[in-house]
């Protein structure tokens, strides 16, 4: 157990709905970063928050945005969803953003759009 | 980013040593280098980090070329619940970068 917790562990939705995955950082870790991993792209970085601001944006759609609140949890928001964006999306907290800070991962959220 | 090229698989047997290498040539001099490992159906998982130094913890040991520009994880004794698939990623410090990784198979 990593003490990072995702919610849902399964998500099945339409195309064009919207859906909110929310993650718990471990203890202490200030630094939340989104993944997402499928099976023709592998793992793929989508953002990263350090205490509640943005710190560093990788290949994220416009329609997906995510924000981390004052208690350092953060929300990955996914709109106007595509059979595409199924998909495992993992959250992972490390202490700080230097590069000598691990990361710990969550068990994922597995998104299904039908 | 730093490229990194690794083994697309190797095999091991059970309580078997298992060295899997990484090449990472254009590595930044502050870049850490950092193992993570996903076994099936699971997130990744952190297994180990360095950068000059070789280091050691309960699950591997990292040894780094004096020039920094490879690595080898060691698994001192492979177990059938180390199959999986072992990143090597040079870090910046914000974004996690997976390319292909190495599929460990470890045979009874």
């Amino acid at each position: 157990d990593s003490g990072v917790t995702q919610t849902p562990k399964h998500l099945i939705t339409a195309t064009g709905q919207r859906v909110t995955l929310r993650c718990s950082p471990r203890s202490g870790d200030l630094s939340v970063y989104w993944y997402q991993q499928s099976l023709d792209q592998g793992l793929q970085f989508l953002i990263q928050y350090y205490n509640g601001e943005e710190r560093a944006k990788g290949n994220i759609l416009e329609r997906f945005s995510a924000q981390q609140f004052p208690d350092l949890h953060s929300e990955l928001n996914l709109s106007s969803l595509e059979l595409g964006d199924s998909a495992l999306y993992f959250c992972a907290s490390s202490v700080g953003t230097y590069s000598s800070y691990e990361q710990y991962f969550g068990p994922g959220t597995r998104l299904t759009v039908t | 980013d730093a490229k990194t090229t690794q083994p697309n698989s190797m095999e091991s047997n059970e309580e078997e040593p298992v060295h899997l290498p990484c090449n990472h040539s254009t590595i930044s001099g502050t870049d850490y280098i950092h193992w993570y490992r996903q076994l099936p159906s699971q997130g990744p998982e952190y297994v180990i980090h360095g950068l000059t130094s070789n280091v050691n913890n309960r699950m591997a040991s990292l040894a780094i070329a004096e020039d920094r520009k490879s690595s080898t994880l060691i698994l001192h004794r492979a177990t059938l619940r180390d199959a999986a698939v072992y990143y090597c990623i040079p870090y910046a410090g914000n974004m996690l970068t997976f390319g292909g990784g190495t599929r460990l198979m470890v045979k009874p």
